[in-house]
């Protein structure tokens, strides 16, 4: 059964430094999503991406996030200077048509640690 | 007031037990509901969604909406040690990219 896979599964930082947290979405997947979960509370859109471009985004995401998707399959999620409220689990999400009644295949996520 | 509630739970049924898990949404405009399933340290998968009011039953699983107290749930019949994990409840919102809105999750715990 295709899968979202992410990479790392974990990274810890020092607060301020950049980190790029990787996905591969299941491959005829044309939309793409980042979540986060803070320990204990909601997991929270992110940014959706189509086409090469935001299609939409948070107030979470500020000018310290980017994504790309650099060689037509990794999607990649960064930060340029973490801070230690960035700490969460990233969950990337694909989908192959944005439709409310297609199911988002969520990956198995990257905990984030920033010390 | 907050678009998807939860009960955060813990809950603890013993096996064999119907268990039934709860979320409220605000906005009158969400069409479909879904209810993903997370274990620990794995990311949410879909176990079933139901479009505007009434039931929707996969095998023990059944998801009922009720739009006019704005009132979704999951039913798990028999419970089993495996269902033991997070339950979220999440709407896609009405317009543009369809993100998500997820309720905190309940966690299960189904105790053998």
């Amino acid at each position: 059964e295709p899968e979202v896979t992410q990479t790392p599964s974990h990274q810890v930082t020092q607060m301020g430094q950049e980190v790029i947290l990787r996905c591969v979405p299941i491959s005829n997947h044309l939309y793409f999503y980042w979540y986060r979960q803070i320990l204990g509370q909601k997991v929270e859109f992110l940014v959706s991406f189509y086409n090469n471009e935001i299609s939409e985004k948070s107030e979470i995401f500020d000018d310290q996030f980017s994504v790309e998707r650099p060689d037509g399959s990794n999607f990649t999620l960064k930060i340029r200077s973490t801070k230690l409220e960035d700490s969460a689990m990233y969950f990337c999400a694909t989908q192959w048509e944005a439709a409310p009644y297609n199911e988002q295949f969520f990956g198995p996520g990257t905990r984030l640690t920033v010390l | 007031q907050k678009e998807v509630e939860q009960d955060p739970g813990p809950l603890s049924v013993p096996e064999g037990a119907i268990v039934s898990l709860n979320c409220t949404y605000s906005n009158s405009a969400f069409q479909y509901f879904m209810w993903y399933r997370q274990y620990s340290r794995k990311g949410p998968e879909l176990l079933m969604y139901t479009y505007s009011s009434g039931n929707k039953e996969d095998g023990r699983f059944t998801a009922q909406v009720d739009k006019s107290s704005k009132y979704i749930s999951l039913f798990i019949r028999d419970s089993q040690p495996s269902d033991s994990a997070t339950y979220l409840c999440a709407t896609p919102t009405t317009s543009g990219t369809y993100k998500y809105i997820f309720g905190t999750g309940t966690r299960l715990k189904v105790l053998a």
